[in-house]
């Protein structure tokens, strides 16, 4: 069956700090990744998808970035996180198939102090 | 640019009742409506979905109401009980291959006893 994990399910990081989150999929080949941000009254913002390897686009310019290592691991990081960045983060995937739809993680509940 | 308007925030139902959420959208290209039930700490999951070939799609107790010359779509919860209590996406995605979702600000629907 197909997975999604993603980690950690909380981070308290301080201003200025890097930031690295982390998302694995199992159980499917290539699939489509992608990075959202949920903020309160404002629904899930697209941030980056990925629909393979070095192919990687990103949605709204900001403090991050996100990279694809490997074909089913998916990281979004920052070089120096800013206030602004506090939010919950959740990764998803998608087979790419036709009015299929997207499988997302549990997320991780960033602070940034 | 917000292309997908979700009413209302919040929503409170008596055990038993009806729950409706309403969206509407503006890009005439999209061609992929899912709902997604997010409970708190959690990731949203995949709760129902139609396509704008249909007006009506059910599955048990949630049926998804599809207008497409109005632009609109609504789901309706029949029998609304507790462990309803969630919040509720509504989305939209063209097929381009990247299936990139576009969300609805959320609602808060809490179902009371």
């Amino acid at each position: 069956s197909q997975t999604i994990h993603q980690w950690p399910a909380t981070l308290v990081q301080p201003v200025g700090s890097p930031l690295s989150l982390e998302c694995t999929v199992e159980g499917t080949s290539n699939p489509n990744l992608y990075w959202y941000r949920q903020a309160a009254g404002r629904g899930l913002q697209l941030l980056f998808y990925s629909i393979g390897i070095d192919q990687i686009s990103s949605e709204v310019p900001q403090n991050l970035s996100a990279s694809r290592p490997q074909d089913r691991q998916f990281i979004l990081s920052s070089k120096k996180l800013l206030l602004s960045d506090s939010g919950f983060y959740l990764c998803a995937f998608g087979t790419g198939v036709y009015n299929s739809p997207l499988h997302f993680g549990n997320g991780t509940r960033l602070t940034v102090t | 640019q917000q292309q997908v308007k979700q009413s209302p925030q919040s929503l409170i139902v008596q055990k038993g009742g009806i729950s409706i959420i309403n969206c509407a959208y503006e890009n005439t290209a999209f061609d992929y409506f899912p709902w997604y039930q997010q409970f708190p700490g959690k990731g949203p999951a995949l709760l129902i979905a139609i396509r704008p070939d249909v007006s009506e799609k059910k599955e048990g107790r949630f049926t998804i109401s599809f207008n497409k010359s109005a632009k609109q779509f609504s789901l309706h919860i029949m029998d609304s009980q507790p462990g309803d209590s969630a919040t509720y996406f509504c989305a939209a995605s063209e097929d381009q291959g990247a299936q990139k979702l576009v969300f609805g600000q959320g609602t808060r629907l809490t179902i009371n006893p």
